[in-house]
């Protein structure tokens, strides 16, 4: 089955800077590639995804990156702020299917 | 906003008693998942369905059964809690279909077994 790895377990910025978390999956036929925010104590929310047919969509500070050809996908936090402190999970699946396989989270510091 | 909702929100058991985790979903979403998680593993995948009376199993579904009497609820029943089944659970509904695949959380259950 798909094994999604992601790269950084932690991860800290300075209030301003850019956070980059990597994932590699292994799987050519995912296709479809949400990520989601975990803040303390509470449960995940989505906050961006990106499809197999475009390689990069934006959602105001967030950047989704993906590259087919290695098997791997990135979210970009611009300017980050100590708001977007919390864990970050990447995860994918076959577009059209149900079953999610998530990486084992990224916890970012935004360091004011 | 789509709701799902878990009771209890903290539970503690006894090793080899029955623990019932329940989750309701007011999304009429067809699918619902149960995902544990642990530090060193993020969430891994116990049971799902894809509707009313349907139960499939995920990655780690020993030590676990499911229930989905409605399209609302979805129980993750465990009948011999082990120490080992101590973690957060999460459970999660979704849409079917393209462009309808986004995942809404509820809040989690801390479960600890002693």
């Amino acid at each position: 089955g798909e094994k999604v790895e992601q790269h950084e377990s932690t991860l800290s910025v300075r209030e301003g800077d850019s956070a980059v978390i990597n994932c590699t999956y292994t799987d050519t036929a995912s296709s479809y590639f949400p990520w989601y925010k975990q803040e303390a104590g509470k449960g995940l929310h989505f906050v961006i995804d990106i499809r197999s047919n475009v390689d990069r969509k934006q959602s105001q500070r967030l950047i989704v990156l993906l590259d087919k050809k290695a098997k791997r996908f990135s979210l970009h936090i611009t300017a980050t702020q100590p708001e977007d402190s919390a864990i970050y999970f990447c995860a994918a699946s076959v577009a059209g299917y149900q079953n999610f396989y998530f990486g084992k989270g990224t916890s970012l510091t935004v360091i004011p | 906003e789509a709701a799902v909702t878990q009771s209890p929100r903290n539970k503690v058991a006894v090793t080899g008693g029955k623990v019932t985790l329940s989750c309701n979903q007011t999304n009429n979403h067809n699918n619902m998942y149960w995902y544990r998680q642990d530090t060193g593993h993020g969430l891994r995948l116990i049971h799902y369905s894809y509707g009313a009376g349907s139960t499939e199993k995920g990655d780690i579904p020993d030590g676990y059964k499911a229930s989905r009497p409605s399209q609302e609820n979805f129980s993750l029943i465990l009948e011999l809690a082990t120490p080992s089944q101590t973690s957060v659970y999460f459970c999660a509904s979704g849409g079917v279909g393209f462009s309808n695949e986004r995942l809404f959380f509820g809040h989690g259950t801390k479960l600890s077994v002693l």
